[in-house]
């Protein structure tokens, strides 16, 4: 249980397009989702906390004009990635807050989506 | 400001050995604790978590954690490694108050095992 998962898991791009990055809760409803860049050899850090019907918390120096999200349903968060450049390449990941039935203090993460900005 | 730190960047052990890997942090409140595995490519799988009462809490694949307020640790420690135990491992603590529900990661410990 509590499976979270992300399409695409690599994507490459060419500088100046938009790319969008889903991360879906497959057997449970999270109405909150969290957002994490991750660089090489580096640890997490959060971007953005997503939640079901209201606009994104984005953290400090996040620009939340360049990466969008968009929470449209309680197993739907989305992380658009606007006009992306090669200092946007990362690992970027999405974890959820399960709802009933599991510990709502935990997150369970996706796989991850390695995004290449040529 | 509340962190994690986990001092050891990169361990080396030799498969069947013990492991102990570091955690600490700084946290005003009584923290909620977590250790997640990261194989290369891939999410954060838990390992395991310490949110109250006994202070050793028991993980899958064989890990577990002692929660120690007086050394504001939480060590990861595993009797005998196996080779698919070769991964990266962060150490994180939950936040309250309004920052409900963000974590705050460690830097991230690369466990390395010689066969």
């Amino acid at each position: 249980g509590a499976v979270v998962s992300q399409h695409p898991s690599r994507v490459i791009c060419k500088s100046g397009t938009s790319v969008k990055i889903e991360c879906r809760s497959l057997d449970f409803q999270a109405t909150t989702m969290f957002w994490y860049r991750q660089f090489p050899k580096q640890s997490l850090m959060l971007m953005a906390t997503s939640n079901e019907g209201s606009k994104a918390t984005y953290e400090q120096g996040v620009e939340k004009d360049k990466f969008l999200i968009n929470h449209a349903s309680l197993t739907l968060s989305t992380l658009t990635v606007t006009s992306a450049h090669p200092e946007d390449s990362s690992f970027y990941i999405c974890s959820a807050h399960a709802g009933t039935g599991y510990s709502t203090d935990t997150q369970y993460f996706g796989p991850g989506t390695r995004l290449t900005v040529l | 400001a509340q962190s994690v730190t986990q001092p050891d960047i990169h361990i080396t052990v030799s498969e069947g050995a013990s492991l102990e890997l570091r955690c600490n942090y700084s946290y005003g409140a009584t923290p909620y604790l977590f250790w997640y595995v990261q194989s290369p490519g891939q999410g954060l799988q838990l390992l395991l978590k310490y949110f109250s009462g006994d202070t050793l809490v028991q993980g899958i694949k064989g890990f577990e954690a002692e929660f120690k307020r007086s050394q504001s640790s939480f060590n990861l420690r595993k009797p005998s490694v196996h080779w698919s135990d070769a991964a990266e491992y962060f150490c994180a603590v939950l936040l309250g108050g309004t920052s409900y529900g963000k974590l705050t990661f460690g830097q991230g410990t690369i466990l390395t095992v010689h066969p």
